[in-house]
């Protein structure tokens, strides 16, 4: 039971361009979402989050986006940079009553 | 910056055997979890512990596993027999609050053999 999924298991950009990973959920009681980005051998790192009372929360170079009505998210980043290249998961939960669930990922190459 | 701290990086044991595996969160955070990753697969939820005792645990974490916070700054993880297929990296993640971003380790590769 799939509850965070991100259906592109890989994703490449030039440098210089957007990136824009999707992220969809199916239980309606997550109202927070984080993505994580990941280098090989090392943990997750806290990349953004954003809660359900807002629609969209920017960081720099990125931006997440939360659509409720469709349970979709994705995370923006532009420019794209080649140290931008690892996998990104994204993870919801609820309120913090619920541990954080994750999507598979998405590897980001981004392409000098 | 403050960091979750995981240790030993890698651990390979023999099946059967007991692995604790020790993670140092961040000084200040309230709520502790256990993640692992299976190679190629999503990231998972074993546990989350806060005011020393389980708040939540999965269905992964069954009776061979359980987790200690012995002295206030450590966070165990043991597995008492383990299994092959409980090779994977095994991530500690704190959190300040139950509703804010955790932070993770750098994860203990466990293999088993």
């Amino acid at each position: 039971d799939q509850q965070v999924k991100q259906n592109s298991p890989s994703l490449s950009v030039q440098e210089g361009r957007i990136s824009i990973l999707n992220c969809d959920y199916t239980n309606s009681m997550f109202d927070y979402f984080l993505w994580y980005k990941k280098y090989p051998a090392e943990g997750p790192t806290f990349l953004i989050s954003i809660s359900s009372i807002k629609d969209k929360n920017e960081d720099g170079r990125f931006t997440v986006f939360l659509n409720k009505s469709a349970k979709h998210l994705s995370l923006h980043i532009v420019p794209s940079q080649p140290g931008d290249s690892a996998v990104y998961f994204c993870a919801a939960s609820d309120l913090g009553n619920t541990p954080l669930v994750f999507g598979k990922g998405t590897r980001l190459s981004v392409i000098a | 910056e403050p960091e979750v701290t995981q240790t030993p990086s890698h651990q390979v044991t023999q099946m059967g055997q007991e692995v604790i595996l020790r993670c140092v969160p961040i000084s200040n955070h309230l709520y502790f979890y256990w993640y692992r990753q299976i190679l190629g697969q999503k990231v998972e939820f074993l546990v989350s512990f806060y005011n020393n005792e389980i708040s939540e645990k999965s269905e992964i974490f069954d009776d061979q596993f359980s987790v200690e916070r012995p002295d206030g700054s450590n966070f165990t993880l043991k597995i008492r027999s383990t299994k092959l297929e409980d090779s994977a990296m095994y991530f500690c993640a704190s959190a300040a609050e139950s509703n804010t971003e955790a932070f993770f380790g750098q994860g203990t590769r466990l293999t088993v053999v």
